[in-house]
């Protein structure tokens, strides 16, 4: 067990639909990392909060956005769902942002587009 | 931009054998690499990490990684295979800042009995 938590595990909706995907970090870990992992994209990073800002943005689309509260709990939103949103969402934390940080990764959540 | 490259994403090997999975990276920079390992319907878990203080890094589970610079790799070995090793293996490389992780393809490593 990593220490973070992510809600819903399974979360299955229609094409069009906007669904929220949530993730708690381990006790004390100020950054929070947001990863989408699909057969065909593999493992991508999409964006990263630190104590509540944002701070780096990889292959997220324009219909997704995310944000981390006060409490560092982060939420990822995705809007206008297609099929190929269909993927397991990982959430990850670390105390700091530092490239020698071990990201925790949560148990994900995987969303399926019908 | 920093990448990795991981040779073969499946490999087979017996229960007692060697396990050797391919890491290459590509980074203008010393490079911050990590291998990690997702065992089914799981989260990723840290199985190592090299941050220039040696060369040779020992992991979790027997797991162990030589950074060569002058072959610009990060293999991942372990000398005796056992059932439960059997998992998806992930090279990633950190950005400078922290920011991010960027992965390679992933290797499926089966052990057979």
């Amino acid at each position: 067990d990593s220490g973070v938590t992510q809600t819903p595990k399974h979360l299955i909706t229609a094409t069009g639909q906007r669904v929220t995907l949530r993730c708690s970090p381990r006790s004390g870990d100020l950054s929070v990392y947001w990863y989408q992992q699909s057969l065909d994209q593999g493992l991508q990073f999409l964006i990263q909060y630190y104590n509540g800002e944002e701070r780096a943005k990889g292959n997220i689309l324009e219909r997704f956005s995310a944000q981390q509260f006060p409490d560092l709990h982060s939420e990822l939103n995705l809007s206008s769902l297609e099929l190929g949103d269909s993927a397991l969402y990982f959430c990850a934390s670390s105390p700091q942002t530092s490239p020698y940080n071990e990201q925790f990764f949560g148990p994900g959540t995987r969303l399926t587009v019908l | 931009a920093q990448s990795v490259t991981q040779l073969g994403s499946h490999v087979s090997v017996s229960e007692g054998a060697l396990v050797l999975l391919r890491c290459n990276y590509s980074s203008s920079v010393p490079p911050y690499l990590f291998w990690y390992v997702q065992y089914p319907n799981q989260g990723l878990q840290l199985l190592l990490k090299y941050t220039s203080a040696a060369t040779l890094v020992k992991g979790i589970n027997g797991f162990e990684a030589e950074f060569k610079k002058s072959e610009t790799s990060f293999h991942l070995t372990k000398p005796s295979a056992h059932m439960s090793d059997a998992a998806e293996y992930f090279c990633a490389v950190s950005d400078n800042a922290g920011n991010m992780l960027t992965f390679g393809g992933g290797t499926r490593l089966m052990v057979k009995p």
